[in-house]
């Protein structure tokens, strides 16, 4: 019983490169997120699924696409990767009380 | 959309004093309201929440307060021990469509002296 996993946890990718990062949830909750942290800043919510086939931008969507695959997994997408994208990536799930993944911390140069 | 904000940014106490960290929200909707601790390299866990139909809740050395009208929420630590050091964030949300966006305040680093 894992709860969340996610997939990297580093990466260091150049200006324009994509990538994807990859989140899966065991714990059968409907709903799954994918925040970003950043010094001084918070948790800032990029994209969420509210359930299976939806999702809905964020605070900071801007840069990013999601696909909700299943209920287990959501994947966030930089399609072309800029600095401003280097940060610490959390991926959470939960209704009320948040479950956060481990983190993915990416480095874009 | 809502916005958070909490004070103080730093907290630095001695061991065994108490800790107050605050925080006021926009959105008058809002109705949950968690706190999150921070280890440092950790993933945030929650570790307190109320709802709006509460005014207080505890939980041995942690306890939260809601004044609803004001449109603030507090976090409470008593008698603080080293371990309590982390950064700890508030937050809040409606529920929509079954799922809680939460907005977190930007966080409280608090460092408790031996």
């Amino acid at each position: 019983n894992a709860g969340v996993t996610q997939t990297p946890k580093f990466q260091v990718l150049k200006t324009g490169q994509s990538m994807t990062l990859q989140c899966a949830q065991d714990m059968n909750h409907n709903s799954m997120y994918w925040y970003r942290q950043d010094p001084g800043m918070g948790l800032r919510l990029i994209y969420y699924s509210a359930s299976e086939g939806t999702t809905d931008k964020g605070e900071v969507p801007n840069g990013y696409n999601v696909s909700r695959l299943n209920k287990r997994e959501f994947s966030l997408r930089l399609e072309s990767a800029a600095p401003s994208q280097t940060s610490v990536y959390f991926c959470a799930t939960g209704t009320g009380e948040l479950f956060f993944g481990e983190g993915s911390r990416l480095t874009v140069l | 959309g809502e916005n958070v904000e909490q004070h103080p940014s730093t907290l630095s106490v001695q061991e065994g004093d108490s800790a107050v960290i605050k925080c006021t929200y926009s959105d008058s909707a809002s109705n949950y309201f968690p706190w999150y601790k921070q280890e440092l390299g950790k993933r945030p866990q929650l570790i307190i929440d109320i709802r709006s139909n509460v005014g207080e809740k505890k939980d041995q050395r942690i306890a939260v307060t809601l004044n609803k009208t004001a449109k603030h929420f507090s976090l409470h630590i008593t008698e603080t021990q080293p371990e309590d050091s982390a950064v700890y964030f508030c937050a809040a949300s409606r529920a929509q469509g079954g799922s809680e966006k939460l907005v977190f305040g930007k966080g409280t680093k608090l460092t408790v002296n031996p």
